[in-house]
């Protein structure tokens, strides 16, 4: 299987700073025959369903801010927020869905210092 | 609008078994995988199974040879069968469409599983 790994579990930044958030993967998520990483980035704010932010590991889904962003390739990947605003209060996971079984992140959580 | 609505959640016990279910609107539901992802209380999400397109099916080893994924695409529903259920499936079930990544997601239906 393989592994997500978010670091930190939780951070605090204050209104209008850049938060980021790491997640790395225990094998390569980059599939060679298109050069995509299978990669996605979740938000999900407290009593409701997880929501797409960042799909291919960087590509915006229509509707999200474009303060969120997503980089990296292979193993390493980051989700940057670049000025947080206090509705960006929420955990953010990461995904993969390379290979089954598609797994998560354990999750970081952003609050506002 | 695209929706997705589930069901079928409950209290069972130990043992038991459930069904869920999976109601999708506003979209070509046969041209979709679907999965099922699992959230217990104050914990991170878990897969738990997912469905493709031609019917194959794929499962998370914690319920493999326990839960059944389905389809019927005339009906565009998806559903979740859910024998010999444990303490450790108690849980929020997200049904969730699938282009490859999972971007429509329902808002979830509860399985507590106690005696």
């Amino acid at each position: 299987d393989i592994v997500m790994t978010q670091s930190p579990d939780s951070l605090a930044v204050s209104l209008g700073e850049r938060a980021t958030i790491n997640c790395k993967s225990s094998q390569s998520v980059l599939y060679s025959s298109n050069n995509k990483n299978y990669l996605g980035w979740y938000q999900q704010k407290p009593g409701q369903p997880p929501k797409l932010l960042i799909y291919w590991a960087s590509a915006r889904e229509s509707g999200v801010p474009d303060r969120f962003s997503g980089s990296g390739s292979g193993t390493d990947f980051t989700l940057t927020i670049s000025s947080l605003q206090a509705e960006d209060v929420a955990l953010y996971y990461c995904q993969q869905y390379y290979t089954t079984p598609l797994t998560f992140g354990q999750g970081t959580k952003v609050e506002i210092k | 609008e695209v929706q997705l609505v589930e069901s079928g959640g409950g209290l069972v016990q130990p043992g038991g078994s459930l069904r869920l279910s999976c109601a999708a609107s506003g979209f070509s539901f046969s041209s979709y995988d679907m999965h099922w992802v699992r959230q217990a209380t104050g914990k991170g999400l878990e897969w738990v199974s997912g469905i493709g397109t031609a019917g194959d099916t794929y499962y998370a080893d914690s319920v493999k040879g326990r839960f059944t994924i389905s389809r019927e695409n005339a009906k565009n529903s998806l559903y979740l069968l859910m024998n010999s259920l444990r303490a450790e499936d108690t849980a929020v079930y997200y049904c969730t469409r699938a282009r490859v990544y999972m971007d429509v997601w329902g808002k979830g239906t509860t399985v507590t599983v106690s005696s």
